[in-house]
């Protein structure tokens, strides 16, 4: 696999503490959200997912926070890990019109040991 | 399942020579992506395709690249001629469109490609 340098905003962490990974959207028809995680030398992985209808979804140590009122999501992963050092992508899709993602920036997550 | 299927991983070339990417998408998926990846511009859509059919194109950069999908389990990107501005990581995804409901799409590793 294979992924590229970016200079990305770093967020680090310490092994065992929570991480919270931020993401502003751009666009308020976005009623479907998608975040991804990209490890080194790897395509994007699925993580966890959530509609606008709800703002709030876990999913197994994750969990996807949605605010449509300031169009901001947010990822929180609890007790993290070594293996959860990537890159971090929000994107967003609307489900009528032009179906297809729109990734964010992303950001590098790094854990401390 | 094996996944999305890319190949080559790794392309040199170059500048002038003609670029062929290939996809293999996951079985039973009806829809394909191509994006491109660099340090300045992210992970940005080039084109996809639904049920083999070009559905929006406009992120394709120019004249030089091209996309086909002759059947439902083979894509290729193209580009020709090359320029060093094209090396890039290319990303195949796929998913399956059902209509109304939403789109988890599934990466491929990636052809890391280098223009000289």
């Amino acid at each position: 696999g294979e992924s590229v340098g970016l200079h990305l905003p770093t967020l680090s962490v310490q092994e065992g503490d929570n991480s919270i990974i931020n993401c502003a959207y751009s666009n308020s028809a976005s009623d479907y959200f998608i975040w991804y995680k990209q490890e080194s030398g790897k395509g994007p992985q699925f993580i966890i997912d959530i509609r606008s209808n709800m703002d709030k979804r876990q999913g197994q140590r994750v969990t996807v926070l949605l605010n449509k009122t300031v169009k901001h999501l947010s990822l929180q992963i609890a007790a993290t890990q070594p293996g959860d050092s990537a890159v971090y992508f929000c994107a967003e899709n609307t489900h009528t019109g032009r179906r297809a993602l729109t990734f964010g920036s992303g950001t590098r997550l790094q854990v401390q040991p | 399942d094996a996944g999305v299927i890319q190949s080559p991983r790794h392309e040199v070339t170059e500048m002038g020579q003609e670029v062929t990417l290939r996809c293999k998408p996951i079985s039973g998926h009806n829809s394909l992506f191509w994006y491109r990846q660099t340090m300045m511009r992210g992970l940005e859509l080039l084109i996809y395709f639904n049920n083999n059919v070009p559905i929006d194109d406009s992120g394709m950069p120019e004249d030089r690249f091209s996309a086909k999908m002759p059947n439902a389990s083979f894509s290729t990107l193209k580009i020709q001629p090359s320029e060093p501005r094209d090396s890039a990581v290319y990303f195949c995804a796929s998913s399956l469109r059902r209509e109304a409901t939403y789109n988890e799409q599934f990466f491929g590793p990636g052809t890391r490609l280098t223009v000289l």
